[in-house]
């Protein structure tokens, strides 16, 4: 079935240490996009995709890094410069319009 | 810059009609879209508008007018499940901006 795949679903980090959440899609989308959700909050754009090799910051780039190295895989690293960096993580692609994963909860432990 | 609004909370009954707003205060974009999430999940896709006018899909229709800079979301025959968070989003340039957001509370 085609799809978006995050993983992990549930991800611990200690404090200074950097983690690496997965984006997969067999969409065929050129287009792929990170955000963030805190608790009620709405979504926030961290880096997004337009092409193979090429990103751009979205609102909240600041403590995060990504890589567009296959069209299929967008991968996002949280690091260690992200203070406060507990929150639910959602990739997404499309055009007109976009479709989500299933998203991966990150917490600072 | 772009800027939508919504309202952060409405609250009806089952087998009502509900109907969610989205103002905005952006140029240039290209559609409106809205997205469900329920508590824990993701947003998944309801509706697009592309053009002026009514997208119905089953019980869910969208609106958009552009000349007003206002969309809505028409929820009908509601049901215990449809309690969730509602958002608009802008489709403008490469970028998608959501709105902040409407929890809809369904009460039996």
């Amino acid at each position: 079935d085609g799809g978006i795949t995050q993983s992990p679903k549930y991800l611990f980090r200690k404090e200074g240490q950097n983690v690496t959440l997965s984006c997969e899609q067999n969409l065929n989308h050129d287009a792929m996009y990170w955000y963030r959700q805190d608790p009620g909050q709405g979504l926030r754009l961290i880096y997004y995709s337009q092409i193979v090799n090429d990103f751009q910051k979205g609102d909240i780039a600041e403590g995060y890094s990504v890589s567009r190295e296959k069209k299929e895989s967008f991968p996002l690293t949280v690091t260690s410069a992200q203070k406060n960096p507990t929150a639910f993580y959602l990739c997404a692609s499309g055009l007109n319009t976009i479709y989500f994963g299933e998203g991966s909860w990150l917490t600072v432990v | 810059g772009q800027s939508l609004e919504q309202p952060s909370e409405v609250t009806a009954v089952e087998g009502a009609i509900v109907q969610i707003n989205c103002t905005y205060q952006t140029s240039g974009f290209y559609g409106l879209s809205w997205y469900q999430q329920h508590d824990g999940g993701a947003p998944t896709f309801l509706s697009y508008n592309a053009l002026d006018g009514l997208e119905e899909t089953g019980r869910f229709s969208s609106f958009l007018s552009r000349s007003d800079s206002y969309g809505y979301l028409l929820l009908q025959e509601l049901q215990m499940k449809d309690s969730a968070s509602y958002f608009c989003a802008v489709i403008y340039g490469q970028n998608f901006v959501f709105g902040p957001g409407t929890r809809l509370s369904v009460l039996p």
